[in-house]
């Protein structure tokens, strides 16, 4: 099954700064998928990055605030843009680690805003 | 749209007790279901992967059952341990879509 590093694994940042988490997988996948869990909620869908063309967002999520980069096949970034207290959350991205394994994840990027 | 609930949400049991964890999803069609968990900030560990066409799945302690026609999976913890403590995610993808929807976690504590 694939196996994520994902960092930085937490970070404290000042308001109207932008942050930027990294992914790189072990192996080529087609799809990453990013996710923001708010403190106390579950995890909710941010986009799907594609290897060469626009990451999809979901709906509440705009390329603006959350820009993502996708390069190859083994690696992505998520850009938290502009942040605000709000953005305080844990961040991860997935990737479909093989029908017998299902998805797998990151070990998540805590932030907070101050 | 496919909603996905846990229950209980939180559950604080004795060292060595049996457990059932639910979730219920509102949209048969499902693609998979996978059973998570989740230490207090950090990422995800896969737990169990249930395909539509299974109905149940083991690894050691835990066992998870899926029953589509109802919009039901449970997953069983046997004989509980402190190390078991964490929150447990269960998610599905529908059939046509590639995207989980997660539930709302149950948080467990097991007492030593």
């Amino acid at each position: 099954s694939a196996v994520i590093s994902q960092k930085p694994s937490r970070d404290i940042c000042q308001r109207g700064t932008s942050l930027t988490i990294q992914c790189q997988v072990d192996s080529q996948v087609t799809m990453m998928f990013w996710y923001r869990q708010q403190p106390g909620q579950s995890l909710t869908l941010i986009a799907t990055a594609n290897q060469g063309s626009e990451a999809t967002y979901e709906s509440g999520f705009v390329i603006d605030k959350f820009p993502i980069s996708r390069p190859n096949l083994t690696f992505s970034t998520l850009t938290v843009s502009n942040m605000s207290p709000e953005d305080s959350s844990i961040y991860l991205c997935s990737v479909e680690a093989g029908s017998y394994y299902g998805y797998t994840f990151g070990s998540g990027t805590r932030l907070t805003v101050v | 749209k496919q909603e996905v609930t846990q229950i209980p949400a939180a559950l604080s049991v004795p060292e060595g007790e049996n457990l059932v964890l639910n979730c219920s999803f509102t949209d048969s069609a499902i693609y998979n279901l996978q059973w998570f968990r989740q230490d207090p900030g950090k990422g995800l560990t896969s737990l169990l992967l249930i395909q539509s066409s299974q109905r149940e799945q083991t690894s050691g302690r835990l066992n998870a059952s899926l029953d589509k026609s109802s919009g039901r999976s449970t997953l069983y913890i046997a004989a509980s341990q402190p190390g078991d403590s964490a929150t447990y995610l269960c998610a599905v993808t529908t059939s046509g879509t590639y995207k989980y929807i997660f539930g709302t976690g149950t948080r467990l504590k097991v007492l030593a």
